[in-house]
């Protein structure tokens, strides 16, 4: 079993809709957690992180944690087009740099 | 103006061969890593390099081997292909050790070892 769980997709939705992405993981000293974004052939970007339970709102993103659940999710609202790619979640531990990501789930936003 | 660029974008190879990949950065951070890609889009880090200091060492075989001139690039060479070598490695920095949640990754290289 691996570390860090997402479910690979794809995940299709209609412009305009929000998406709604998770990750769940089963190490407890997983303490900072972040939202890159791959387009295809491409490498991935950082889009959103957070370092404590609850939300934080980036425009039309909110990135959840809930440490007592081991659950970290990601909503887009109002989506587009430009958002079909795919979308890995990445954690870390207190200590060190390293970031063991997820699979990734890959999103297509139909126009 | 590429931030983080790697060479060459596609390698084609056969297997028992020897490559090498460059990757270099012009944003002035201080740490480097090497990821692989795998066809399942498991990302999964491989060497970490600070101020050419190797920091994170990977169970990886030891037909990987990164070298770090300066702190603006990092290479990785690889011996003796195997048909499992083959995936999108990627370069990527981050400003220092303390930055390492915000990483800016290379384009990565498609390696198929055939």
């Amino acid at each position: 079993q691996k570390e860090v769980e997402q479910d690979p997709g794809p995940l299709s939705v209609p412009e305009g809709a929000i998406v709604s992405l998770n990750c769940t993981y089963s190490n407890s000293a997983f303490q900072y957690f972040m939202w890159y974004r791959q387009y295809s052939r491409k490498g991935p970007e950082l889009l959103m992180y957070t370092y404590s339970s609850g939300n934080k709102e980036d425009g039309r993103f909110t990135a959840q944690v809930d440490k007592s659940s081991k659950y970290i999710s990601l909503f887009i609202r109002d989506s587009q087009p430009s958002d079909s790619a795919t979308y890995l979640c990445a954690m870390r531990k207190a200590a060190g740099n390293k970031l063991t990501f997820g699979g990734g789930t890959r999103v297509l936003v139909k126009p | 103006d590429t931030a983080v660029s790697q060479t060459p974008k596609y390698l084609v190879t056969q297997m028992g061969n020897d490559k090498s990949i460059k990757c270099e950065q012009n944003l002035g951070h201080d740490t480097m890593y090497w990821y692989k890609q795998d066809s399942k889009k498991f990302l999964k880090i491989m060497f970490s390099y600070n101020n050419k200091e190797l920091i994170i060492n990977e169970t990886v075989p030891n037909r990987f081997s990164p070298k770090s001139p300066d702190k603006a690039h990092l290479n990785l060479h690889i011996n003796s292909l195997e048909l499992g070598d083959s995936a999108v490695y990627f370069c990527a920095s981050s400003q220092d050790l303390l930055g390492g949640d915000e990483q800016y990754f290379g384009p990565g290289t498609r390696l198929t070892v055939t």
